[in-house]
């Protein structure tokens, strides 16, 4: 089945500077790659995503590329705020006899310091 | 427009005891889903659903059970509940699968002593 990996698990970034998370993914016929961000308490809500006809999407500080021939795809953030320190997951799809679903990675807890 | 609604947001369980968690979609979503989340492990894909009357297993499936008995509701139901579950469930919907964003509910917090 498809195995997301994504690094690093913790990163910690002064505020003002940029923040990068990385994820592979192993299945070919992956074609949606969104990101989440997960405040603590809280439900998983979606920030960014990107299909797989595109190579990159940028939405205000934050943006995602992707490179489908070698498997990765990669988060980054600039101009860090400590409102941005959170967990964040990366996810892609996956397809089966019983439909489409998600992999997600292990997630990155990011803390932006003042 | 609620979204995802999950109850309840919090249960202690005895092991051997048996429970049932409720999702509730008002988005008209085909897709639903249900998670388990532990530290440092994600979200991992216990059952989901692709339209009402219909049920798949996920990733870690074993000891859970679902219904999808009408296209707004997605029941998780542990029949003899082990410390092993004790866990975040977070269930999700989408309008449909593929390239379709998971819209997540708050989550319940299961213990299992």
């Amino acid at each position: 089945g498809e195995n997301v990996e994504q690094h690093p698990s913790t990163l910690s970034v002064q505020e003002g500077d940029s923040a990068v998370i990385k994820c592979t993914y192993s299945d070919s016929a992956s074609n949606y790659f969104p990101w989440y961000k997960q405040e603590l308490g809280k439900r998983p809500q979606l920030i960014i995503d990107i299909r797989s006809n595109v190579g990159e999407k940028k939405d205000q500080r934050i943006a995602v590329t992707l490179n489908k021939t070698a498997k990765h795809f990669s988060l980054h953030i600039t101009e860090t705020q400590p409102e941005d320190s959170a967990v964040y997951f990366c996810a892609a799809s996956t397809i089966s006899n019983s439909g489409y679903a998600l992999n997600f990675g292990k997630g990155t807890s990011l803390l932006v310091t003042p | 427009n609620a979204g995802v609604t999950q109850t309840p947001k919090f249960r202690v369980l005895k092991t051997g005891q048996s429970m049932t968690l409720l999702c509730a979609q008002d988005m008209n979503h085909e897709y639903m889903y249900w998670y388990r989340q532990d530290p440092g492990m994600g979200l991992r894909l216990i059952h989901y659903s692709v339209g009402e009357g219909t049920t798949a297993k996920g990733e870690v499936p074993d000891g859970y059970n679902v219904s999808r008995l009408k296209k707004q509701n997605f029941l998780l139901g542990l029949e003899s509940a082990a410390p092993s579950q004790t866990s975040v469930y977070f269930c999700a919907s989408s309008a449909t699968g593929g390239n379709q964003p998971q819209h997540f509910g708050d989550g319940t917090r299961l213990s299992i002593l």
